[in-house]
């Protein structure tokens, strides 16, 4: 069965702090894989796609076939990082659907 | 354009009423989807909509929702009796066929409280 899995509902750090908000899944074939961000009182938007290999607001996300993981880094983590963040695998050829991973809100502190 | 559009943006209800949540695609999208969203489940797909026709709605919980596209630019999700458990934040969102996989555009959500 195709999975996606975040495993930390809630994660809190200091600003200047690196962040990775982890992602883990489960596709069979070569999925592509999507991060969307919610900030607060905003829509629900994307973030970065892993096949664009770019870098948004900092942060930037690899594609690791062997772990099946599609971790979301940033080096230095600002305030204005607290969201919610979502990872999104889709599977290539398939319908345009995304199943989100279950969710990590992000808390940057000062 | 605004975007996707939704209806009402706050509703709170009491059990066993009907409630109806209204969604206005990006014009010339031809996809439309509906998502829940919960602090336990995160973002879940409800049902989606290619050209109107209902392709998936293997994720609609019960028979107490349903889901219709009439037309292109308007799509309604009905859940009747509602239930305390419905409370939901629920998305649409749209995509066009010819766009960049994985990319969808959403509404900002209703907020649904069923007491």
């Amino acid at each position: 069965a195709q999975r996606v899995t975040q495993p930390e509902k809630l994660l809190s750090v200091f600003k200047g702090a690196p962040v990775e908000l982890k992602c883990n899944y489960s596709y069979s074939g070569s999925p592509e894989l999507f991060w969307y961000v919610q900030y607060s009182r905003q829509r629900l938007q994307l973030l970065l796609r892993h096949i664009s290999r770019e870098s948004i607001k900092g942060f930037t996300a690899d594609l690791n076939k062997g772990e099946t993981s599609f971790h979301l880094k940033k080096p230095f983590a600002q305030e204005e990082d607290s969201a919610m963040y979502y990872c999104a695998p889709h599977r290539s050829g398939s319908a345009r659907q995304l199943t989100f991973g279950s969710g990590t809100q992000l808390t940057v502190l000062p | 354009d605004a975007g996707v559009i939704q209806s009402p943006r706050h509703e709170v209800t009491e059990m066993g009423q009907e409630v109806t949540l209204r969604c206005k695609p990006i014009s010339g999208h031809d996809y439309l989807f509906w998502y829940r969203q919960t602090m336990m489940r995160g973002l879940e797909l409800l049902i989606y909509f290619n050209n109107n026709v209902p392709i998936d709605d293997s994720g609609m919980p019960e028979d107490r929702f349903s889901a219709k596209m009439p037309n292109a630019s308007f799509s309604t999700l009905k859940i009747q009796p509602s239930e305390p458990r419905d409370s939901a934040v629920y998305f649409c969102a749209s995509s066009f066929y010819a766009g960049p996989p994985g990319e969808l555009f959403f509404g900002e959500g209703s907020r649904l409280t069923v007491l």
